[in-house]
C-alpha cells in the first residue's frame, strides 16, 4: 500500500515563529488532508488538499502532486497550536485514509 | 462540528469481556470507518462502511466486527475483549464529493482500557 512519511517528527518553536511541516506518499493521491490533533485528543480538520494551494488564516497549505509531497505552513505560531499534525492519503481504489505518524509540534510561550 | 457523537466517550472493561462502541451521525453520509490510535502506530483502518448492511474489512479487522442497520449508526463490537484492544477509537464520516474526494471528519474518540 500507499507510504506515508512525515517530517520533522518533533518541533519546538517560540510564540510567534514560522515553521514548515512536510509530508511525503510513495504513489499517486485522489484525497490528501492535514488534520491537528489538539492535547484533547480532538481530530480537527485544516485542509482538503489533493493538489495546489490553500490558506486559513495563519495556516497555509500546498500539495504537489507530481513531485508527491505536501507542506503545511504555520505562521506567527500560538501555544495554541501545539498538537499533532497529521498528513492523511487516499490512492487508488481504496476508501480510507492512510496516515502519516505525525509531526509533534509545542509552541513555547 | 461535523455532527458525529461517539458513546461511550470512557469506558474501562475486563479481558474476555463483550464491549460495543457506538458511532452516530446527524449528516445523512454513505461511509462511515471505524480507526484505533495506538502510539507509535497512528491511526489505522478497523472496519469501514458504504451504506446501511454494507460493510469491509480494514487493516486491523481481527477481533473486531461492526453492524450498520441505520444510516445513522455504525456500531463496533469487540466480541471478547483483549488487552491489546486497549486503545482511542475514532469514528469518521465521509461523502463522495467532487472529483471523488472522500473527505472525512472525525469524531470526539472513545478511550477504552481493558484490564
Amino acid at each position: 500500500g500507499i507510504q506515508v512519511e512525515q517530517s520533522p517528527p518533533d518541533l519546538i518553536l517560540q510564540e510567534g515563529a514560522n515553521s514548515t511541516l512536510r509530508c511525503n506518499f510513495s504513489d499517486s493521491v485522489n484525497n490528501l488532508q492535514w488534520f491537528h490533533q489538539n492535547p484533547w485528543g480532538q481530530l480537527i480538520n485544516l485542509f482538503y488538499i489533493p493538489s495546489g494551494t490553500k490558506q486559513n488564516g495563519r495556516l497555509s497549505a500546498t500539495t504537489v502532486a507530481t513531485e508527491r509531497y505536501s507542506l503545511l505552513y504555520i505562521s506567527s505560531s500560538q501555544t495554541t497550536d501545539s498538537g499533532v499534525y497529521f498528513c492523511a492519503v487516499l490512492s487508488g481504489s481504496a476508501r480510507q485514509l492512510t496516515f502519516g505518524s505525525g509531526t509533534q509540534l509545542t509552541v513555547l510561550p | 462540528d461535523a455532527g458525529i457523537t461517539q458513546s461511550p466517550r470512557h469506558k474501562v472493561t475486563e479481558t474476555g469481556t463483550p464491549v460495543t462502541l457506538r458511532c452516530h451521525q446527524t449528516e445523512n453520509h454513505r461511509y462511515m470507518y471505524w480507526y484505533r490510535q495506538d502510539p507509535g502506530h497512528g491511526l489505522r483502518l478497523i472496519h469501514y462502511s458504504y451504506g446501511v448492511k454494507d460493510t469491509d474489512k480494514g487493516e486491523v479487522s481481527d477481533g473486531y466486527s461492526v453492524s450498520r442497520s441505520k444510516t445513522e449508526d455504525f456500531l463496533l463490537t469487540l466480541e471478547s475483549a483483549t488487552s491489546s484492544q486497549t486503545s482511542v477509537y475514532f469514528c469518521a464520516i465521509s461523502e463522495v464529493g467532487d472529483r471523488s474526494s472522500y473527505e472525512q471528519y472525525f469524531g470526539p474518540g472513545t478511550r477504552l482500557t481493558v484490564t
